[in-house]
C-alpha cells in the first residue's frame, strides 16, 4: 500500500517563472492538503481539496493554485515564483473527517534563484 | 489568531528521558497532535491527545492539560535515531487542517 508520493523531488527555478508539484494520495484517502515548510519552522498550511474543490485555504497569495483530479491526486501551481518561495512543499493526505490521521509526503524542495 | 510555542532546541544523551513542552493559544480547540520530522522528510505522526491526561504508545508519551493550554512529549529511553525535529500541531477548526508549532530541534548524544 502505497503512502503518499510527491514529484519532483528537488528542482531548481528562476524568479518569474512557473511550478507545478504534483501528488498522489494514500490509497483510500479522498482529501489532500498542501503545506509549505521554510527552513527551520514548521510547516504552514496553503490549502486543502476534497471533492475535486478548494475547500480551506491559508493565508498565502493566488499565486499559489491547485487542483485535484477525479483519482483525488492533486497539484500545486505558484506563479511569478519569488526568491522567498524556496521551500519544502509538503503534500498531505487523509479521509474528510477531521479526526483521522494525516499522513505526509516526503515533500519537494523548491529552490528559486 | 491561533499560536502554538515550543523550546526551539533541546539535547539529551542516549538512554536518558526528554520532555518537549508546547503551549497554545487557539479560538476552538479540538486536540493536540505531535509529529517527527527527520531532516525535512515527511512529518510522521506520533500520538493524539482530544481529553486531559497522559497517552502512551511505547517509548512516546503525550500529556495535555485543557485548562492550562498546555501539552508535552514524553521521549524515554532515548535512542540516536530518536534525533530529529518534533512538532506540536492542532487542527485549524473543525476540519483536519494542521496548524503546526515551532518546532523543537532534539539532538540526542552518545
Amino acid at each position: 500500500d502505497a503512502g503518499v508520493t510527491q514529484s519532483p523531488t528537488h528542482l531548481i527555478k528562476t524568479r518569474g517563472q512557473q511550478v507545478t508539484l504534483r501528488c498522489s494520495p494514500k490509497s483510500g484517502h479522498d482529501t489532500v492538503s498542501w503545506y509549505q515548510q521554510a527552513l527551520g519552522q514548521g510547516p504552514q498550511f496553503i490549502f486543502q481539496y476534497y471533492e475535486e474543490e478548494e475547500r480551506q485555504r491559508g493565508n498565502f497569495p493566488d499565486r499559489f493554485s491547485g487542483h485535484q483530479f477525479p483519482n483525488y491526486s492533486s497539484e500545486l501551481n505558484v506563479n511569478a515564483l519569488l526568491l522567498g518561495d524556496s521551500a519544502l512543499y509538503l503534500c498531505a493526505s487523509s479521509l474528510a473527517n477531521p479526526v483521522d490521521t494525516i499522513y505526509f509526503g516526503e515533500g519537494s524542495w523548491l529552490t528559486v534563484v | 489568531g491561533q499560536s502554538l510555542e515550543q523550546p526551539s532546541e533541546v539535547t539529551a544523551v542516549e538512554g536518558a528521558i526528554v520532555q518537549i513542552n508546547c503551549t497554545y493559544q487557539t479560538s476552538g480547540f479540538y486536540g493536540l497532535s505531535w509529529y517527527q520530522q527527520h531532516d525535512g522528510g515527511a512529518p510522521t505522526f506520533l500520538s493524539y491527545n482530544a481529553l486531559d491526561g497522559l497517552e502512551e504508545t511505547g517509548r512516546f508519551s503525550s500529556f495535555l492539560s485543557r485548562s492550562d493550554s498546555y501539552g508535552y512529549l514524553l521521549l524515554q529511553e532515548l535512542q540516536m535515531k530518536d534525533s530529529a525535529s518534533y512538532f506540536c500541531a492542532v487542527p485549524g477548526g473543525a476540519t483536519n487542517k494542521l496548524i503546526f508549532g515551532t518546532g523543537t530541534l532534539l539532538a540526542v548524544q552518545p
